[in-house]
């Protein structure tokens, strides 16, 4: 059974970036038929796409985000991170990381969730 | 940019009723790119249906997904209590829809 694990500070200051690891437990992180994505969800909130990254490098990020944003992938340690810069309040979210399965367009497995807020 | 509409925000039922869960995409989509995903308080997201309607690993048969083209709905029949959560559908990789509430009696 696939796990995925996010880690990273849970308090972010205003105009800091935010960063993100998320820990994968098998090797299909270098999978061609495999995504690896960072979801969020504000505080009672629904769920909203940040971005996805493919183990040869691709990335894909929401256009509100990119200039913010990267996204990259470290298959010798079979992890993924996100860097979001500038931080607002309105970055504040729990964080989940997911994979998606191109063979069938869905996030089959995803990590618990972080709460980061950005605060100071 | 396709947008994905749920209705109803809220829905209350009983325990063995059916719930019928609606998700309507703003242009065509492919069924094979819709899904959807069933949300407890205080968890992640998890898998339930996958290509309009397939049903993912370990969900009960009491879990059927259909439609095809903008229209798509979820349907649970014979609810029980475990079926209260938020529900979610998912277009392609980036769009999901903003959710409907199903409550149990």
């Amino acid at each position: 059974q696939l796990q995925l694990q996010e880690s990273g500070p849970g308090l972010v200051k205003p105009s800091e970036t935010l960063s993100l690891t998320c820990s994968i437990s098998d090797g299909s992180i270098s999978s061609s038929d495999y995504f690896w994505a960072w979801i969020r969800q504000p505080p009672g909130k629904g769920l909203e796409w940040v971005g996805t990254i493919h183990y040869n490098g691709n990335t894909y990020y929401k256009p509100s985000l990119k200039s913010r944003l990267t996204i990259s992938i470290d298959t010798s340690k079979i992890q993924f991170s996100l860097n979001l810069r500038s931080a607002t309040a309105a970055d504040t979210a729990v964080y989940y990381c997911a994979r998606w399965r191109s063979t069938t367009y869905c996030y089959d497995y995803w990590g618990q969730g972080t709460l980061v807020a950005v605060s100071s | 940019e396709i947008v994905l509409t749920q209705s109803p925000g809220t829905l209350s039922l009983s325990p063995g009723e059916r719930a019928t869960l609606s998700c309507r995409a703003s242009q065509s989509v492919s069924s094979s790119s819709l899904a959807w995903y069933q949300q407890k308080p205080g968890q992640a997201p998890r898998l339930v249906i996958y290509g309009a309607s397939s049903r993912a690993s370990g969900i009960p048969d009491r879990f059927s997904g259909g439609g095809s083209g903008t229209d798509f709905t979820l349907t649970i029949s014979r609810l029980e209590p475990e079926d209260s959560a938020v529900y979610y559908c998912q277009q392609y990789r980036d769009i999901f829809g903003q959710g409907t509430k199903l409550e149990i009696k």
